[in-house]
Parts: structure tokens; C-alpha cells; sequence
């Protein structure tokens, strides 16, 4: 079974320093990669997605992510968090085999201090 | 709809209670799923529709929990003699796709809280 893991649970940083999420995935066939983030009393929203192609992904805000398959890795950064970045983070994956539904980390809270 | 809305946003219920949670899809999504989120974890996933096929029902805790999709479009969660385990936020998502492509992307309501006293 395809499973996640988010191994920093609580991230501080100040604003203006980089951020990097990791998140390793432990199915071995073809994945597609998600990162999901959920703002203070707001609903999951996605945050950018990989299925195919260049392993670098750029999605909103500012975030990137790079698949690395032989690692079983994709890792989400940002160069410069802002303030407006604290949210709780949700590394997905999904499997051409496996059941349709994400399957989700347990979540990393970034919390940006001013 | 603009997005996906569930109904009720929050619900204390005793234990022992049944309760029913309400998903109203994206208009024309095909795909629907149910995931459970407790306390300081990621979603988990509880079944999946597509259309009023329920195709996948593998993540549901127990024979108390029951979900259905009769038209197509609008889902219930129902969990009959609830029990302080099942307090948690219960989410629904939906996609316009069914397969494994790149337009297969869930967009998510913003959840039903349980409380279960």
C-alpha cells in the first residue's frame, strides 16, 4: 500500500528565510505528487502537482517542488517565506495502480514569525 | 456550485447518535470522495463515487459508517451510534475526472466537524 511521510511536524522560520518540506512516498510504480496547503480556518487548497515531465515543479506563491524518483522523494520549497505562508502543509500521492484516492502525509505547520 | 459545499460546518452530537453529513459536489464532477481528518493528522480516506457507483469503500472505519451518492451528484455521509473515536473533521472532494491523468485534480470542501460527547 502507497503511503506518506512528512518528517518535520512543526517548522518556525522568520520571513524572509527559505523553506524546504520534506516528503517521501513509499510506492514504487507510477505516481502522481501533490501539495495541498490549509490557511488558518480555510479549506485544503493545492498548492502545485507533478504527473509528468520536467521533475521541477513551479506552482502558486512562489512554491516549487522537485520529484526525485530515486529517492521517493518531492520536497516542497520556497525561497523567501512570508508571514501570509503560515499554513499547514499536505504532501499527496497518488498511484496509476494503486486506489484513486490521495493517499496524505500527516502534515507539516509552518509557522512564519514577522 | 463555485465549489464544493458540505453542510452541517459544525456538529456536536451525543454518543450513541446518528448523524448524516451533507456533500454538494461541483457541478458535472464525476469523482467524489470522503476523507476523515483527526486531531493534528492528514486526511484520511473513507470511499470513493464515481457517479452513483460507490467503486471504492475499503477506508471506512466500521459497519457503522455508510455513504451514498443515489443521483450522482450529491453525497451523504451517514454514522449511525456515533462514538467519541469518530470526532474529527469530515472532508468531500470531488474532480471532473476519473482517471490517472493530469486533469484528475480534487478540490475539497471545507469540512464537517464532528464532536461526539
Amino acid at each position: 500500500a502507497q503511503s506518506v511521510s512528512q518528517h518535520n511536524h512543526h517548522v518556525i522560520l522568520s520571513e524572509a528565510a527559505s523553506l524546504e518540506l520534506g516528503c517521501n512516498y513509499s510506492y514504487g510504480g507510477t505516481v502522481n505528487l501533490f501539495w495541498y496547503v490549509q490557511y488558518p480556518g480555510q479549506h485544503l487548497q493545492l498548492l502545485l502537482k507533478y504527473f509528468s515531465g520536467d521533475p521541477l515543479v513551479k506552482g502558486i506563491k512562489g512554491f516549487e517542488a522537485e520529484f526525485i524518483k530515486s529517492k521517493f522523494s518531492f520536497n516542497l520549497r520556497k525561497p523567501s517565506v512570508q508571514w501570509s505562508d503560515t499554513a499547514e502543509y499536505f504532501c499527496a500521492v497518488t498511484s496509476n495502480t494503486g486506489r484513486r484516492a490521495l493517499t496524505f502525509g500527516s502534515g507539516t505547520r509552518l509557522q512564519v514569525q514577522p | 456550485g463555485a465549489g464544493v459545499s458540505q453542510s452541517p460546518r459544525y456538529k456536536v452530537a451525543k454518543r450513541g447518535q446518528d448523524v448524516a453529513l451533507r456533500c454538494d459536489p461541483i457541478s458535472g464532477h464525476v469523482s467524489l470522495f470522503w476523507y476523515q481528518q483527526a486531531l493534528g493528522q492528514g486526511p484520511e480516506f473513507l470511499t470513493y463515487f464515481q457517479n452513483e457507483a460507490q467503486l471504492d469503500k475499503s477506508g471506512l472505519p466500521s459497519d457503522r459508517f455508510f455513504a451514498e451518492r443515489p443521483e450522482g451528484s450529491v453525497s451523504t455521509l451517514k454514522i449511525q451510534r456515533t462514538q467519541q473515536e469518530d470526532s474529527a473533521v469530515y472532508l468531500c472532494a470531488s474532480s471532473l475526472e476519473t482517471g490517472f491523468s493530469g486533469a484528475n485534480v480534487l478540490t475539497f470542501g471545507a469540512g464537517s466537524r464532528l464532536t461526539v460527547l
